[in-house]
């Protein structure tokens, strides 16, 4: 079975601070990685993935994450936070030793950037 | 390019009364389709998927079903709605084929039931 941990609710930063919001995956086989943004009272946003190669993902927004595999850890960044940035990020796992293509889902973060 | 709609936006039902929540997808053909439901604007329940056309898998039993009549319409309904399927409804689509593809998700459906 595959998971995804977020394990912080919440995220504050300060506007112009660097972000950085955890995730953590438990998958058999490679993994495929995701991060998507919901903004309030709206569908969620597809802002990058992880297939294989470069462990450093870029993706919309000035967003990146990096992809570690001994730490099986996929954490979201961004150098400088912006308040336009504060929404809901959830991550998102499949693989192919997993059975199905259906990606499990993170329960979110809620970030909040200060102006 | 591709586009997903959803429709309604938001609906407030009485408890007991039927359900149809509609979704489309234009632009691609033969997509993955998915139904979802959050609550209290958190966690994604995954409720159903379609690989295609009349092809339902259900991952939570509940008073809900899903039908797809055609290729790109997805649709949810209900024949008695219960308090507790309150919530957000979103769904989406991928292309099918590949687990590295990602999800495109509609506005969503805010549905209260009182």
């Amino acid at each position: 079975a595959q998971s995804v941990a977020q394990p912080e609710d919440q995220v504050n930063v300060a506007e112009g601070n660097p972000l950085t919001v955890k995730c953590t995956y438990s998958v058999s086989g490679n993994p495929y990685l995701f991060w998507y943004v919901q903004y309030p009272n709206r569908g969620l946003q597809f802002l990058l993935k992880y297939i294989t190669g470069d462990n450093l993902v870029k993706g919309s927004y000035g967003f990146e994450a990096e992809f570690n595999k001994s730490q099986t850890s996929f954490h979201l960044k961004k150098p400088s936070a912006l308040v336009s940035d504060s929404a809901l990020y959830f991550c998102a796992v499949t693989g192919l030793g997993g059975g199905s293509y259906i990606p499990t889902f993170g329960r979110g973060t809620s970030l909040i950037v200060h102006p | 390019s591709q586009t997903i709609h959803q429709w309604p936006a938001t609906l407030v039902q009485p408890v007991g009364s039927p359900l149809s929540l509609e979704c489309t997808v234009e632009g691609t053909s033969n997509p993955n389709l998915y139904w979802y439901r959050q609550a209290a604007g958190r966690g994604l329940q995954l409720l159903f998927y379609s690989v295609g056309i009349g092809q339902i898998s259900s991952e939570v039993p509940q008073n809900l079903s899903a039908s797809r009549p055609q290729d790109r319409q997805f649709i949810l309904s209900s024949k008695k709605l219960l308090l507790s399927d309150s919530g957000f409804y979103l769904c989406a689509w991928s292309y099918s084929g590949d687990l590295y593809n990602e999800q495109f998700f509609g506005p969503g459906t805010r549905l209260t039931v009182l």
